[in-house]
């Protein structure tokens, strides 16, 4: 079993449609959260970040952490063309050296 | 200027050849790694340190070798390409400590195919 299970998708949506995009993770010592935004031909940039259980809003991204379901989920809202890119999720525990990533999920946005 | 950059971009070698990835980065960070990503694999790490006299293995070090010359570069070697090292090579920097430092900061990618 993998450490963190991402559905690759692809997911293709409408202009303005809200979007879901969710992880399973093993670990339960997995304490940071993270979502990366992959462009074509680009590396990853950091979206989001969360610590521990809870929600997180910037913009017209929310992030989610239930820890007791080993889930987490990015929510964007009012989504937008360029917003198509591979979203990542990864994850560490307090103690370790290793980033764990989902395998990302390619999301198209249709104007 | 990019805080993370990789050369080269794109690389196109034979089965047996040596080749060098380079990383440099502006962002001061002590920790640096090199991932390769395949599709369907995502991310797998390939070797990580946390300052100049510090080298570790990742998951899949096997066929790969690095050295860290200073604090701001770390380079990647794959001693005899092989087909299945055809990937894209991601360098990456991080912060020591707790909270948004552990996250990890991303090169633009290297491009690789072994013929």
């Amino acid at each position: 079993q993998k450490e963190v299970e991402q559905d690759p998708g692809p997911l293709s949506v409408p202009e303005g449609a809200i979007v879901s995009l969710n992880c399973t993770y093993s670990n339960s010592a997995f304490q940071y959260f993270m979502w990366y935004r992959q462009y074509s031909r680009k590396g990853p940039e950091l979206l989001m970040y969360t610590y521990s259980s809870g929600n997180k809003e910037d913009g017209r991204f929310t992030a989610q952490v239930d820890k007791s379901s080993k889930y987490i989920s990015l929510f964007i809202r009012d989504s937008q063309p360029s917003d198509s890119a591979t979203y990542l999720c990864a994850m560490r525990a307090n103690t370790g050296n290793q980033f764990y990533f989902g395998t990302g999920t390619s999301l198209t946005v249709i104007p | 200027d990019a805080d993370v950059t990789q050369t080269p971009r794109n690389r196109i070698t034979k089965t047996g050849k040596r080749i060098m990835l380079e990383c440099s980065q502006t962002k001061g960070h002590d920790r640096m790694y090199w991932y390769r990503q395949d599709p369907g694999l995502g991310l797998r790490l390939i070797y990580y340190s946390f300052d100049v006299k510090d080298i570790n293995k990742g998951e899949i070090s096997d066929g790969y070798s690095v050295s860290r010359q200073a604090q701001a570069k770390f380079s990647l070697s794959l001693e005899s390409a092989i087909p299945n090292q055809t990937a894209l090579y991601f360098c990456a920097t991080s912060l020591p400590g707790t909270g948004l430092g552990e996250t990890q900061y991303f090169g633009p990618g290297t491009r690789l195919l072994v013929l």
